[in-house]
């Protein structure tokens, strides 16, 4: 069946540092991927998706590129903000799946002033 | 679009006591899905619905809880009798499948606590 696994956290960071937050899939057809923010005391909102291999899906200065070959959707940010403090989900869908989406267990970041 | 809606947003009850959560998605959304949070199990789906009917009720946790969906712009989750172990956050999340991406929009949740 369809399975996320993301790297564990939490990540402490300083402002402006480099982000990479790892997430590999394991599909049986050919899903769309998405990141999923949490702030805070809120629900989780789309921070951007892509839906086919080599599409880079990109929001807020957060980046990530569907890699088929290494089964691969890692997050990236070149410069972090305190404000990017949150939990960051991958997660993803695909027909064969019904309308399920599959979420990782999250990764919590923390950005220092 | 005033995004999908969840009442009430914190509930506290005692044992025993039955519990019923609410949601209304957003408009046209043909798709709905009850999620629970914990720290320890992270983020459960419970159940979830497409044109008002139950798809896939597997991550129900036992015959305590039951889900329905009566029109396309409402529906509940009720915990009878609770439990303190069903304390968690309850997400209710729309969407609209296309052809190809399958996005969720969650709501602000309810922070459910049970002495």
């Amino acid at each position: 069946g369809n399975s996320v696994t993301q790297m564990e956290g939490p990540v402490t960071l300083s402002e402006e540092a480099f982000l990479t937050i790892n997430c590999t899939y394991t599909a049986t057809g050919y899903p769309s991927l998405f990141w999923y923010v949490q702030y805070p005391g809120e629900g989780l909102q789309l921070l951007l998706k892509a839906t086919k291999a080599d599409d880079k899906g990109s929001n807020k200065g957060f980046e990530a590129t569907y890699r088929k070959e290494t089964t691969s959707f890692h997050l990236e940010k070149g410069s972090v903000q305190v404000s990017d403090s949150a939990v960051y989900f991958c997660a993803l869908s695909d027909k064969l799946g019904g309308f399920k989406t599959i979420f990782g267990a999250g990764t919590r970041l923390f950005v220092k002033a | 679009d005033a995004g999908v809606i969840q009442s009430p947003r914190h509930e506290v009850t005692e044992m025993g006591q039955e519990v019923t959560l609410r949601c209304k998605p957003i408009s046209g959304h043909n798709s709905l899905f009850w999620y629970r949070q914990t720290m320890m199990r992270g983020l459960e789906l419970l159940i979830y619905f497409n044109n008002n009917v139950p798809i896939d009720d597997s991550g129900m946790p036992e015959d305590r809880f039951s889900a329905k969906m009566p029109n396309a712009s409402f529906s509940t989750l009720k915990i009878q009798p609770s439990e303190p172990r069903d304390s968690a956050v309850y997400f209710c999340a729309s969407s609209l499948p296309g052809q190809v991406i399958y996005e969720q929009y969650f709501g602000p949740g309810t922070r459910l606590t049970v002495t």
